[in-house]
């Protein structure tokens, strides 16, 4: 069945860029909406954005000015880079996919926790 | 963008009880809704989606309801496998929105 596993730091500092790697296995990368999602005790589950198989990305307009998204179809992957972070991107960060633009989250990485402090 | 207010924030019930729990939108999502079932440390679980279906491999016992603003998930008999924190979420409009949780703890 499909497998998201998550790859990337969990530790940062402030001002630094947080980077990480979704890896999907056991389905196709084509056709689904490939998307970052983060939680924390302040702010709950918070989307952030979302990019297809194309490369044509949504974010959330909270976050956007320091979010950029990038896939890689060959190596069924895709990429999340928020940059300039701060105490409070501290976070469990989750990739999910979407089969279609009104679909809900069938799909979930295991999450990583990324702390930013200095 | 759009507030998803779910109720009550925790419970408290026993084996067997009837759970529900209700979400409710800030404008019409139509039945763009989903429920989600969250243990500790673990990953959200989709339960349902287009507000009412029930996702492969779900107890029967999980059953979701309403459209528009008003949204409900119910659980006709708690099992202990059920304790866990429940999430509404919403993907009608950008940006993606979710509920606040709802705890189900042991009476």
């Amino acid at each position: 069945q499909v497998q998201l596993q998550q790859r990337g730091a969990g530790l940062l500092k402030p001002s630094e860029t947080l980077a990480l790697t979704c890896v999907v296995s056991g389905g196709p990368f084509s056709d689904y909406y490939w998307t970052w999602i983060r939680q924390s005790p302040e702010e709950g589950l918070e989307w952030i954005g979302e990019i297809d198989h194309t490369g044509s990305t949504t974010y959330n307009p909270s976050l956007a000015s320091r979010v950029t998204m990038s896939v890689d179809p060959p190596t069924s992957q895709f990429s999340l880079q928020l940059t300039s972070v701060t105490a409070a991107d501290t976070a469990i960060y989750f990739c999910a996919r979407r089969d279609h633009r009104k679909s809900t989250l069938g799909h979930w990485g295991q999450g990583t926790l990324v702390s930013v402090s200095s | 963008d759009i507030q998803m207010t779910q109720s009550p924030s925790s419970l408290s019930a026993s084996i067997g009880d009837r759970v529900t729990i209700t979400c409710r939108a800030s404008q019409d999502i139509r039945n763009d809704l989903g429920w989600y079932q969250q243990k500790p440390g673990k990953a959200p679980e989709r339960l349902i989606y287009a507000a009412s279906s029930l996702q492969s491999g779900v107890p029967s016992r999980f059953s979701g309801s309403g459209s528009g603003t008003e949204f409900t998930l119910t659980i006709s008999s708690l099992q202990p496998e059920d304790f866990a924190t429940y999430y509404c979420g919403q993907q009608n409009t950008y940006p993606l929105t979710f509920g606040g949780g709802t705890k189900v703890e042991i009476k």
